[in-house]
């Protein structure tokens, strides 16, 4: 059964440094989205993809996270600095049409 | 703007028992649709079921069932004959807010912690 990939599972960094998640969407689903899930809450739209095109970013911090899909196929989501508020469940989903929304299994960020 | 509210940060229920899991919506949209992910301790968010607003008849997938109830604004999940796999965090989910070629955005409650007990 196809599934979304990410890459790495879990991530501990120190403040000020870099980070970078990876993301493998279903074959032949065109959208793609990273979410960030904090501790006790629901998921949050961070970025949206529509192929290689940004459709909705607004919810992204853009003087420190930045996103690219630049085949439109897998996806990069970086932080630079990251910050410890940044400590977060990242998770990428993918869908074909307007089908539900198929999850990765998340990149657990731990910043110290 | 969107809203899903669930007022229910922990439950527990008996196993083999059926248990009710609430969720609330606000939304200005005539046309959305509403899902239910479950999240286990692993993380991964798995898709349960899907209610869309010009549905008829409420959706069911085995034992998960989605009373929908479009005048209240209330989407509740009903799980029958409750098993100790079904212990896991369980999100309440609009689809709105159409943004063109197929995506769309989703906008999640704050879950609820559900706990089988043997």
């Amino acid at each position: 059964e196809a599934e979304v990939a990410q890459s790495p599972r879990y991530k501990i960094t120190e403040k000020s440094q870099a980070v970078a998640f990876w993301c493998d969407p279903i074959s032949g689903h065109a959208t793609l989205y990273w979410y960030r899930q904090i501790l006790g809450q629901g998921p949050e739209l961070l970025v949206q993809f529509q192929d290689e095109s940004v459709v909705d970013d607004s919810q992204l911090p853009k003087d420190r996270f930045s996103a690219e899909r630049l085949k439109g196929v897998d996806s990069t989501l970086k932080i630079q600095p990251a910050e410890l508020g940044d400590s977060a469940m990242y998770l990428c989903a993918s869908s074909f049409s307007r089908d539900e929304q198929f999850f990765g299994p998340g990149t657990r960020l731990t910043v110290l | 703007a969107q809203k899903i509210t669930q007022t229910q940060p922990g439950m527990f229920v008996q196993e083999k028992e059926a248990v009710t899991l609430d969720c609330t919506y606000d939304t200005s949209d005539q046309s959305y649709g509403l899902f239910w992910y479950k999240q286990p301790s692993s993380g991964e968010m798995i898709f349960l079921i899907y209610q869309g607003s010009y549905d008829e008849q409420n959706a069911t997938e085995g034992r998960y069932s989605l009373n929908f109830q479009k005048a209240r604004k209330s989407a509740n999940l009903v799980i029958s004959a409750s098993q100790l796999g079904d212990s896991a965090m369980y999100f309440c989910a609009m689809k709105g807010t159409h943004l063109g070629a197929g995506s769309y955005q989703l906008t999640f409650g704050k879950g609820t912690k559900l706990s089988v007990i043997p």
